[in-house]
């Protein structure tokens, strides 16, 4: 595996079911983020871990819950959603705060 | 408040029409500022940073360049496989805070 992967890439689930989205860097950096992705809208920064240090929280809903076990893994944990979270997830990676980043495929959100 | 602001929303070229994508944004402190290219179904493809006023940098048929109030992303003779979406963020002194751009959607027609 190189570069950024994310798993699963689709995911439908209802609104009272618990699923986690699983994101995998292959680039030795020390920074990893997740981003929402909505049709016809900018992408949303929703969190930051730096060396596994949560350094923001970009006031998402606790609906939403991060893991960061080790600089390579980032997971997203998900509860109760809504409709209106439905979505691409992307996981992105950076060698530093203010380095480029780099993005995985994403994960096709759809909540019924 | 800081904003990003991307002209056109959309743009249709003929393979080898050159064009130009706008990035004008409002931000205090700007530690960068970067392009990316996302294709349909798949995440953003990094392709330039640039830091200051002035700064050029080109990459194949693309070439970003940025003022203090916009950056721009020229397109040369553009091919069918420059299609996508094309993204442009700006990065504060927060630590790897991006903020994203609505992006400019580029359909090159052969």
């Amino acid at each position: 595996e190189t570069g950024v992967t994310q798993t699963p890439r689709h995911l439908v689930m209802g609104m009272t079911n618990k699923k986690s989205l699983k994101c995998e860097q292959h680039l030795g950096h020390n920074a990893m983020y997740w981003y929402k992705q909505s049709a016809k809208k900018p992408l949303e920064l929703m969190f930051v871990y730096n060396f596994k240090e949560q350094t923001e929280n970009n006031s998402v809903p606790s609906r939403f819950s991060p893991e960061c076990p080790n600089s390579s893994h980032l997971f997203l944990h998900l509860h109760t959603l809504q409709p209106e979270d439905s979505a691409l997830y992307l996981c992105a990676s950076s060698q530093g705060g203010r380095d480029e980043q780099f993005f995985g495929p994403g994960t096709r959100l759809t909540v019924l | 408040e800081d904003q990003v602001t991307q002209s056109p929303e959309a743009l249709r070229l003929q393979e080898g029409e050159s064009s130009s994508l706008n990035c004008s944004y409002t931000v205090s402190g700007l530690r960068g500022l970067f392009w990316y290219r996302q294709d349909p179904g798949k995440g953003p493809e990094f392709l330039f940073t640039l830091y200051s006023a002035g700064e050029e940098k080109e990459k194949e048929r693309l070439k970003a360049t940025l003022t203090k109030k916009e950056s721009f992303l020229h397109i040369t003779a553009p091919k069918p496989e420059d299609s996508a979406t094309y993204l442009c963020a700006v990065q504060r002194d927060s630590w790897g805070k991006l903020q994203f751009g609505a992006g400019t959607q580029v359909v090159v027609t052969p």
